[in-house]
């Protein structure tokens, strides 16, 4: 079953938000194994954090990750117009596969 | 750089089948997993199936698991899906991905191509 993530979350330019990513002890839990994925419309996803709070080269450092528990958390500071996508959790799970979130659309005011 | 373009996508009848390709480049395609996720229109991703480096371990979802068949030719450098007894609800845009790792325990994918669309409509 897909992780759970708010539909929409919103702030203002120069703001921090987090998106927060709910699983379960079958997912989450027992893995340091999360990742976050950006989409902005029409085009593929882009990989923005893995292993929890683990950067790819080229993904700004106001990007950040943690975990406790059920749950996982990507905060965005500072944000910029540019941060203005969907944004996908994603963990390993107890049945060897991957799971994604339901996705959660980010709003710059 | 790295470069992933499926192609094979198109209209399907339902009960159909189809086998999608991803063509990769720019890396040893080889020393990664691979994995397959769909977006359907409007809906937010799904993971279908992963595959090992070295095309001997496989893991698929639940909804997809005894009808889609996930395969590689490392000589080829191509990925490969094989989708059958197709249902409409899985119209998608079909996405390849490369994995960071070699084994389908990372969660961590690297690169993903444009996607080819999926149709299943009678």
């Amino acid at each position: 079953s897909a992780l759970t993530q708010p539909a929409s979350v919103s702030g203002s330019p120069g703001q921090s938000i987090t998106v927060s990513c709910t699983g379960t002890s079958s997912d989450v839990g027992p893995y340091n194994l999360v990742s976050w994925y950006q989409q902005h419309p029409g085009k593929a996803p882009r990989l923005m954090l893995y292993e929890v709070n683990k950067r790819p080269s080229g993904i700004s450092y106001r990007f950040s990750g943690s975990k406790s528990g059920n749950t996982a958390s990507l905060t965005i500071s500072g944000l910029q117009a540019e941060d203005e996508a969907d944004y996908y959790c994603c963990s390993y799970a107890t049945s060897k596969t991957y799971v994604f979130g339901t996705g959660t659309k980010v709003t710059v005011l | 750089e790295v470069q992933l373009l499926e192609s094979g996508g198109g209209l399907v009848q339902p009960g159909g089948s189809l086998r999608l390709s991803c063509a990769a480049s720019g890396f040893t395609f080889g020393a990664y997993a691979m994995s397959w996720v769909r977006q359907a229109p409007g809906k937010g991703l799904e993971w279908l199936s992963g595959i090992g480096g070295d095309g001997e371990t496989t893991h698929y979802a639940d909804s997809v698991k005894g009808r889609f068949t996930i395969s590689r030719d490392n000589s080829k450098s191509t990925l490969y899906l094989q989708l059958n007894s197709l249902r409409a609800e899985e119209t998608a845009i079909y996405y390849c991905a490369k994995d960071l790792g070699y084994l389908i325990d990372t969660v961590a994918l690297g690169s993903w191509g444009q996607g080819t669309l999926v149709t299943v409509s009678s």
